[in-house]
Order: structure tokens, then sequence, then C-alpha cells
């Protein structure tokens, strides 16, 4: 079966700038995660979806993050404004629904802030 | 709050050696307890979790409530086990993941 696809795989930019992050998860995957991973550090959980509905987005920072995944299927991921601190790579995830599941993570998007 | 800790950011270790890499956990209730790796340049995968007892291309790991660790083991180490190694968490009503910090795992010739 085909993986979760995150585009762009890089992407630099200004402080102060906005950028967008586009994932596809696999099909049929009700749930669908963003991870922030910032260098030397695990994967931070940032919003968590089922279907189109948000479960959990107590670490997003929601002055400059937003997140939507419309139709419950693609999802997209937006800074606006940028911060220095942004610099990471963020992933995506998706799992079917279920405690007993594995979440299956996609390549990740690089996000250079300059 | 959940927390997981991995105290080593870099293990190295001989081809044919054992190799174990730490994980202790903080959380109140049950948890759910994974690990999972990322080889150089591939997207990070599961590896395995406690709930399955399984044991994955020689890896083994035990959930030890008493002493809140779940250490990953695998008696004769490989060149190919060389990756980045992330413990993590899932406890509570939501299901996303409380990751550890990671610990680079380098197996030498």
């Amino acid at each position: 079966e085909a993986g979760v696809a995150q585009s762009p795989r890089y992407k630099i930019i200004e402080k102060r700038q906005s950028v967008a992050f586009w994932c596809n998860p696999i099909s049929g995957h009700a749930t669908l995660y963003w991870y922030q991973q910032i260098l030397g550090q695990g994967p931070k959980l940032l919003i968590q979806f089922q279907n189109n509905g948000v479960v959990d987005d107590s670490q997003l920072p929601k002055d400059r993050f937003s997140a939507e995944r419309l139709k419950g299927v693609d999802s997209t991921l937006k800074i606006q404004p940028a911060k220095l601190e942004d610099s990471a790579v963020y992933l995506c995830a998706s799992s079917s629904v279920g405690r007993d599941t594995e979440a299956f993570f996609g390549q990740g998007t690089r996000l250079t802030v300059v | 709050a959940q927390r997981v800790t991995q105290p080593e950011k870099l293990l190295s270790v001989f081809k044919g050696a054992p190799v174990e890499l730490k994980c202790n956990y903080s959380y109140s209730g049950s948890p759910e307890l994974f690990w999972y790796v990322q080889y150089s340049r591939q997207r990070l995968q599961l590896l395995l979790r406690h709930i399955s007892r399984e044991s994955i291309k020689g890896f083994t790991a035990d959930l030890n409530k008493g002493e809140t660790s779940f250490h990953l083991k695998k008696p004769f180490a490989q060149e190919e086990d060389s990756a980045m190694y992330y413990c993590a968490l899932r406890g509570g009503g939501a299901d996303g993941l409380t990751f550890g910090k990671g610990t680079h795992l380098i197996i030498q010739p």
C-alpha cells in the first residue's frame, strides 16, 4: 500500500513569512497526526484529527500555527508568521481508529527559518 | 504529565556484542509503550510494542511497571542495526504518542 505522502520535502523561508505543509494519509486511515521534530529531540505531537474533527491540539501554538483536514482526508499545516525557533522537521502520520493500531509516518518536511 | 526519558544520546557497540537501549517513562495510568526506529534516509517506523510481546529483528523489550522502564535489548548486534531509536508512550484518552529524545545506535564492525 502507498505510504503517507508529504510535500514539500524541504522549505527555506525568512522569519515572519508564512508557510504551508501538505499531507496525504494512507487510504482509509481516519486518524491523522502532525508532529514537530526539532533537531536533537524526539517528535512532539502538535495536533491529532479523527476524520475532519480535532481530537487533541493542546500543544499547538495557536497564535501562529493552524491546521485543517477538510473532507477528512488530506491535511494542511500552516505557520504564520514563522519564527526562527520553528525550524524543524514536520512529520505527518496516520493510523486506523483504535488504541492497538500502528501509526505510519511520512518522510517529513524540513523547514528552515532564516 | 507523561514523559519518556532515553538517557543515552549515543550508544556505540561492536558487531556481535549485546545491545541494551534504555527507556524510562512517567505516567500515572497504564500506558502503551513502543519502540520506533529510523534508519538513515528512511522514515520513522514501528519496531515493536509491548502489547504484542514479540521479537522483531532479534530485538525484544519488556515492560517493567515497577521500574517504569521499557528497555530494548538484542543479544548480538548487527551492522544493519545502526539507526536512531525512539521510545514512545501512548496514554490517556488520545492516541498521540509522546516520544523520548532518541538514542543513536552505532554498530562498529
